[in-house]
This record gives structure tokens, C-alpha cells and sequence, in this order.
């Protein structure tokens, strides 16, 4: 199994401002992702945060809004960019093992864009 | 392009009675379907997959490929059973398979 520490919990930004998200996981892990589940919405794939190259991004979502790092097998980051109300959401960043059957995730951060 | 769907936004039934989520999903492949449950400020977490065929908790789905449903169920609910429960699909090949697509959830109440 594998643990997955998020933080911040939860943040209040003003409009413009931008927000970096950390992801810690206690083991190595080969796939790691981000999410966000918008109010009363389904939870949405952003990227693939892939190690030692570029993250893959799905349809809707550009590496200028949303760039994201991905350091080492253990930690990720997503920025949330010149962020507007629209971006108001939970984000949720997940790994999943080498090989590995389950998808695990962090707690999630609540943002609120005012 | 794959899809699920949770037709129940909000499903309450009484302690004991049966409970069943319905999901149905859109693929064209052979798809891998999940069940995640997430209790009151707790995270989401891994409630069964279809591979498996086991019941976790009392909880038993099965997967319906002509009727591309993957409806989970349990014989008689619990107070502890009160969640949001998601249905996910994991399809494609290589990194694509993955990547889950989310269902939008269905929170079970169940009523002492």
C-alpha cells in the first residue's frame, strides 16, 4: 500500500494569485495523478505526473494553468495558476504502485477562489 | 471515449434493508471497473474491483457486459455503510489504463 500526504488542506486565494500543491508518498511509486472534483462533479483527470519528464495532460487542461513537477518517485507538485472563482475545487493528487492493483489517494485540498 | 454513469445522486435506505448503486458505464473495450468509497472526512479509498470477485464488507459487485453495468450491492445495509460511494472505469492500454474515469457519486444514508 502506499500513503500519500497532501497539503494544504484547504486555502483561500484571491483572484490572480497562484497556489502550488504538494504530494508526498511514503514508497516509490510509478504513476502518480492529479485530480479535481468540482462542486456536485464527478472527479476529473487533469494529468499523469510522469518522472523525469514532461506530466501528460488530458483534454481541457494546458501545462500553463496547471504546470506540474515531479522531482523524484516520491513527490509531486500541481500549481493552480493566475487562478480565478471557476477554479473553486478540490484538488486530489493519487499514486498508484509498480505493478500495483489499487489506486491510492491524498486527503485533497480544498480551494476557494474569492 | 469511456463514461460512467451513477444514476442516484442521493440514495437513503433503512438499516437493514438491501441497498443497491447502480453504474452503468460506456466503453468500447474490455474495461477494468472499480468501486471507491468515501467515508465522512476520511480520503477516497478502494472499495472492490470487478477483477477481484470479492466482497469487501458486505459489498458484492458484479460486472454486466451486456448490460455494461456494475451495480454494487449489499444484503443488508449498515449504519457504517452511510458514504459517497464512486464508481470508476480504467480502460485503454499502456499509461491509459491507469487513468480512471469517475463516475459523479451517490451518497448512501442509511437510516437506524
Amino acid at each position: 500500500s502506499a500513503v500519500i500526504s497532501q497539503k494544504p488542506s484547504r486555502d483561500i486565494c484571491q483572484r490572480g494569485t497562484s497556489l502550488t500543491i504538494q504530494c508526498q508518498v511514503d514508497s516509490q511509486v510509478t504513476m502518480m495523478f492529479w485530480y479535481r472534483q468540482q462542486p456536485g462533479q464527478s472527479l476529473t483527470l487533469i494529468a499523469t505526473a510522469n518522472q523525469g519528464s514532461e506530466a501528460t495532460y488530458e483534454s481541457g487542461f494546458v501545462i500553463d494553468k496547471f504546470p506540474i513537477s515531479r522531482p523524484n518517485l516520491t513527490f509531486s507538485t500541481l500549481t493552480v495558476s493566475n487562478m480565478s472563482p471557476e477554479d473553486s475545487s478540490i484538488y486530489l493528487c493519487s499514486a498508484r504502485t509498480g505493478g500495483g492493483e489499487k489506486l491510492f489517494f491524498g486527503s485533497g485540498t480544498q480551494l476557494s477562489v474569492l | 471515449a469511456q463514461r460512467v454513469t451513477q444514476p442516484e445522486k442521493l440514495l437513503s435506505v433503512f438499516k437493514g434493508a438491501p441497498v443497491e448503486l447502480k453504474c452503468n458505464y460506456s466503453y468500447s473495450g474490455s474495461p477494468e471497473l472499480f468501486w471507491y468509497v468515501q467515508y465522512s472526512r476520511q480520503r477516497l479509498q478502494l472499495l472492490l474491483r470487478h477483477i477481484s470477485r470479492e466482497s469487501i464488507k458486505g459489498f458484492t459487485a458484479d460486472l454486466n457486459k451486456g448490460e455494461t453495468s456494475f451495480h454494487l450491492k449489499k444484503p443488508f445495509a449498515q449504519e457504517e455503510d452511510s458514504a459517497m460511494y464512486y464508481c470508476a472505469l480504467s480502460g485503454g492500454s499502456g499509461a491509459g489504463s491507469y487513468q480512471l474515469t469517475f463516475g459523479k457519486g451517490t451518497k448512501l444514508s442509511v437510516i437506524p
